[in-house]
């Protein structure tokens, strides 16, 4: 089945650096990949829609200078989290959309640690 | 290996009936389960959630069970609205959410008017 996976799975950092995840479809082709953070105990969050060759598209709330979506190829979306603070620790995940099916599949998630 | 499963991927239900999409999952250490919806082209959107605490979570027409010792989860949607038509993903986690959550590949639900 298609998979999607993150890179890296955990990092920590120190408040101030920038920290980029990578999200790769590995057997099929996504012109679309979503990224989400997960709160401790809640949902997630829908963050961001990446497109391939345009601009994300941004949710209600979320900075977009802060979180630099990325959507190079059809196979590749990175989420940059630009001078990261504590309060930016987080799970994020991403998930890729099979192309017309809407077969939506999930990558592992990538823990990030800001300290 | 798949820790959380929806073994159906597809299931049709005539409008005002009950729908019934299954989950299955074998990670023991699982404690916090939630339901997804998700339409084309759109992300997920959360919909429900039950803590491994429970075994029962009811929202409007929306109801999750838990069955710990089978290690299984179902989602009822009663009754079932054209509205409803769309891909539902299980998704589940460790201490109480407190790792990512691991998902189902999915179920289309058709409601049939």
């Amino acid at each position: 089945g298609a998979v999607v996976s993150q890179h890296p799975s955990r990092v920590i950092c120190k408040s101030g650096t920038s920290v980029k995840i990578e999200c790769r479809s590995l057997d099929f082709q996504a012109t679309t990949m979503f990224w989400y953070r997960q709160f401790p105990k809640q949902s997630l969050m829908l963050m961001a829609t990446s497109n391939e060759g345009s601009k994300a598209t941004y949710e209600q709330g979320v900075e977009k200078d802060k979180f630099l979506i990325n959507h190079a190829s059809l196979t590749l979306s990175t989420l940059t989290v630009t001078s990261a603070h504590p309060e930016d620790s987080s799970f994020y995940i991403c998930s890729a959309l099979l192309g017309n099916t809407g077969e939506l599949f999930f990558g592992e998630g990538s823990r990030l640690t800001v300290l | 290996d798949q820790q959380v499963k929806q073994n159906s991927p597809s299931l049709s239900v005539q409008e005002g009936r009950i729908s019934i999409l299954n989950c299955d999952y074998t990670n023991s250490m699982f404690d916090y389960f939630l339901w997804y919806k998700k339409y084309p082209a759109e992300g997920p959107t959360f919909l429900i959630s039950i803590s491994s605490i429970k075994d029962k979570n009811e929202d409007g027409r929306f109801t999750v069970f838990l069955n710990k010792s089978a290690k299984h989860l179902s989602l009822h949607i009663v009754p079932s609205q054209p509205g409803d038509s769309a891909v539902y993903f299980c998704a589940a986690s460790e201490n109480s959410g407190n790792t990512p959550l691991v998902f189902g590949k999915g179920t289309r639900l058709s409601v049939i008017a």
